[in-house]
């Protein structure tokens, strides 16, 4: 089965600009999360879904995140205007039902935004 | 808030040596718990889960769960050079998908 598809894998970008990620959960999972890497803060949950449904969305750093899942097989995570600090890897998740709590993880898209 | 600690290292080990890595976590309704390893540049992949006390073995991988002292470790026998990445413990509620991640313990594997 193919993993946690995840595009792009690199993403530059200047300040301002709008930046759309995009993660596609393995297939027959039903919860999906976006994470947030840095060296900083190590791995921060954004928000995650469960059957499509945001669930959990206090992660989410501030109004110009936001993220949306219109079917069980993609999700996006939208950064608008995007800032030098959200220079970040942004990593994708899927993990299978309730009572099964084993996440697996997409490659990430590395964001530069400069 | 919910907080699960590890030291950060780096914890250096010679090869074929055993490589102990531990992690506290501070809700006392955490039931799950993970290990993942991550190397550099690369995602965090999971290579152990342990829900229950006592010790779970694959491979040359051991975890070990204490939920009495809130506390989990991750046993490396034999260590080898391609062992060398951060690992990452990660805890959970029971009920909830949400995991929480600690921020890593680097091991490095001298050849």
């Amino acid at each position: 089965d193919a993993g946690v598809i995840q595009s792009p894998r690199h993403e530059v970008t200047e300040m301002g600009q709008e930046v759309t990620l995009r993660c596609k959960p393995i297939s027959g999972h039903n919860s999906l999360f976006w994470y947030r890497q840095t060296m900083m803060r190590g791995l921060e949950l954004l928000i995650y879904f469960n059957n499509n449904v945001p669930i959990d969305d206090s992660g989410m750093p501030e109004d110009r995140f936001s993220a949306k899942m219109p079917n069980a097989s993609f999700s996006t995570l939208k950064i608008q205007p995007s800032e030098p600090r959200d220079s970040a890897v942004y990593f994708c998740a899927s993990n299978k039902d309730r009572g099964s709590y084993e996440q697996y993880f997409g490659p990430g898209t590395r964001l530069t935004v400069t | 808030q919910k907080e699960v600690e590890q030291n950060s290292g780096p914890l250096s080990v010679p090869e074929g040596a055993i490589a102990s890595l531990n992690c506290t976590y501070s809700d006392r309704g955490s039931q799950s718990f993970f290990w993942y390893r991550q190397y550099s540049g690369k995602s965090p992949e999971l290579i152990m889960s342990i829900y229950s006390n006592g010790d779970k073995e694959d491979g040359r991988f051991t975890a070990q769960l204490n939920k009495a002292s809130q506390y989990v470790s991750l046993l490396i026998r034999d260590s080898q050079p391609s062992d060398s990445a951060t690992y990452l413990c990660a805890v959970n509620e029971w009920g909830y998908q949400k995991v929480t991640f600690g921020t890593g313990t680097k091991l490095q594997v001298i050849p």
